[in-house]
């Protein structure tokens, strides 16, 4: 049972314009959420987080939007750079819960961005 | 600040056999979380452990069981493989769990 999910599996930008990063969670006890990138051979790292007493958090060119209602989350990269071209994978955990440590993350999104 | 470190990088095992990975998380965390990453499927969640407690565990069999050391250090054990365990097996630490994880580079089993 998949409780966060990536439903495009890949995204193709120009350099210069705006990415778009969706998720949606099934689970209303979800409060943290994180994105993370990762590049073939390492690990994912860490991009940007949200809680849910949020529904905006900015760093430099990312910006994560949360939509508590719709159960749904965005990552948003302006400008796009080709070093942006990796795996994206959004997170998210119950932290105020008894699943505090547990994370769930979605199925990720790969993201080209054209020179 | 050294990383999260993991070994072996590359692993590759015939089926039945069993396999102990390891994972040394960043200095003066005390979460340690596995995850499975196979195309498709994302990262999913295997266990977590903090302080030498199993804290969490994911929907996996008992065939995967792990440990955590005093010193925060993690294995992973893997008993009777399958052709389905191929997969690349990250850990990651954190501070205290629920916050930010901080990934190793992960290790990539083969089972043929």
């Amino acid at each position: 049972d998949q409780q966060v999910k990536q439903n495009s599996p890949s995204l193709s930008v120009q350099e210069g314009r705006i990415s778009i990063l969706n998720c949606d969670y099934t689970n209303s006890m979800f409060d943290y959420f994180l994105w993370y990138k990762k590049y073939p051979a390492e690990g994912p790292t860490f991009l940007i987080s949200i809680s849910s007493i949020k529904d905006k958090n900015e760093d430099g060119r990312f910006t994560v939007f949360l939509n508590k209602s719709a159960k749904h989350l965005s990552l948003h990269i302006v400008p796009s750079q080709p070093g942006d071209s990796a795996v994206y994978f959004c997170a998210a955990s119950a932290m105020g819960a008894a699943g505090l440590g547990q994370f769930y993350f979605g199925t990720g999104t790969s993201l080209t961005v054209i020179p | 600040k050294a990383g999260v470190t993991q070994t072996p990088r590359y692993l590759i095992k015939t089926r039945g056999q069993q396999v102990t990975l390891s994972c040394s998380p960043i200095s003066g965390h005390r979460s340690v979380s596995w995850y499975q990453q196979t195309p498709g499927q994302g990262l999913q969640f295997l266990f977590e452990y903090f302080s030498e407690t199993q804290r969490n565990k994911g929907n996996f069999p008992g065939r995967f069981s792990g440990r955590q050391f005093s010193n925060s250090r993690s294995e992973m054990n893997v008993s009777t493989l399958e052709l389905g365990d191929s997969a690349l097996y990250l850990c990651a630490s954190s501070f205290r769990g629920g916050d930010e994880q901080f990934f190793g580079p992960g290790t990539r089993l083969t089972v043929l």
